[in-house]
């Protein structure tokens, strides 16, 4: 079973506005990573955050991260055509030395 | 740099043929995973190796064997395709333990079996 899930499965905005997708996860975590995937990609490393913090910014991203709900969001600010892309989160087990991904957010960014 | 590099690109099999997919990193990481990702999902983690010399399972290990044949080469071998098992499967390295550290992918070999 995936540990972490994202919310929504697809989100469409236009140039400029802000995209907040979400994730939620079940069990306790030392870390929680955001990667992105442009079409038929590999994946690319954005931002990680740790247990014990609570906000994390980097460059026009903010990540944050709420252990009592067990849920973290990620938000693109002041978005482009070139944010297009999917969005996942990706949650250790505690310990465990791997990660386990969630199914994604689409995002698509209009001109 | 190259990074993560992955042969083949595209491979199309018959069902019960074999094959096995190459995936090497020059990043001196001492990390590799393998996984696959299914149309419109996430990546499941297939087999890992958290360093030179072991290999552990992940979550869909079934149908696949795997070599970490030195510190830079982790290989996927599917002995027996199944249709089942097209997808596309990614590559990737981290300096140490996945959940503590970035993952590097690579571009990915998109396998379809007949």
């Amino acid at each position: 079973s995936q540990q972490g899930e994202e919310d929504p499965q697809a989100l469409s905005i236009q140039e400029g506005e802000n995209a907040t997708m979400n994730c939620s996860y079940k069990t306790s975590i030392n870390n929680l990573q955001w990667y992105r995937q442009n079409s038929g990609r590999g994946l690319v490393h954005l931002i990680l955050i740790r247990s014990n913090e609570r906000e994390k910014h980097s460059g026009r991203l903010r990540v944050t991260l709420d252990t009592s709900k067990k849920s973290s969001s990620l938000l693109i600010t002041a978005s482009r055509a070139a944010d297009t892309a999917s969005y996942f989160c990706a949650t250790d087990l505690t310990n465990a030395g791997k990660s386990t991904f969630g199914d994604g957010t689409t995002l698509t960014v209009k001109p | 740099n190259a990074g993560v590099t992955q042969t083949p690109k595209f491979q199309v099999l018959k069902t019960g043929q074999s094959m096995t997919l190459q995936c090497a990193q020059d990043m001196n990481h001492n990390s590799m995973y393998w996984y696959r990702q299914d149309p419109g999902m996430g990546l499941r983690l297939i087999y890992y190796s958290a360093s030179e010399g072991t290999t552990d399972k992940g979550e869909v290990p079934n149908g696949y064997n795997v070599s970490r044949l030195n510190k830079r080469e982790f290989s996927l071998r599917l002995e027996s395709a199944a249709p089942s098992q097209t997808s596309v499967y990614f590559c990737a390295s981290s300096e140490g333990l996945a959940g503590y550290n970035e993952q590097f992918f690579g571009p990915g070999t998109r396998l379809t079996v007949l």
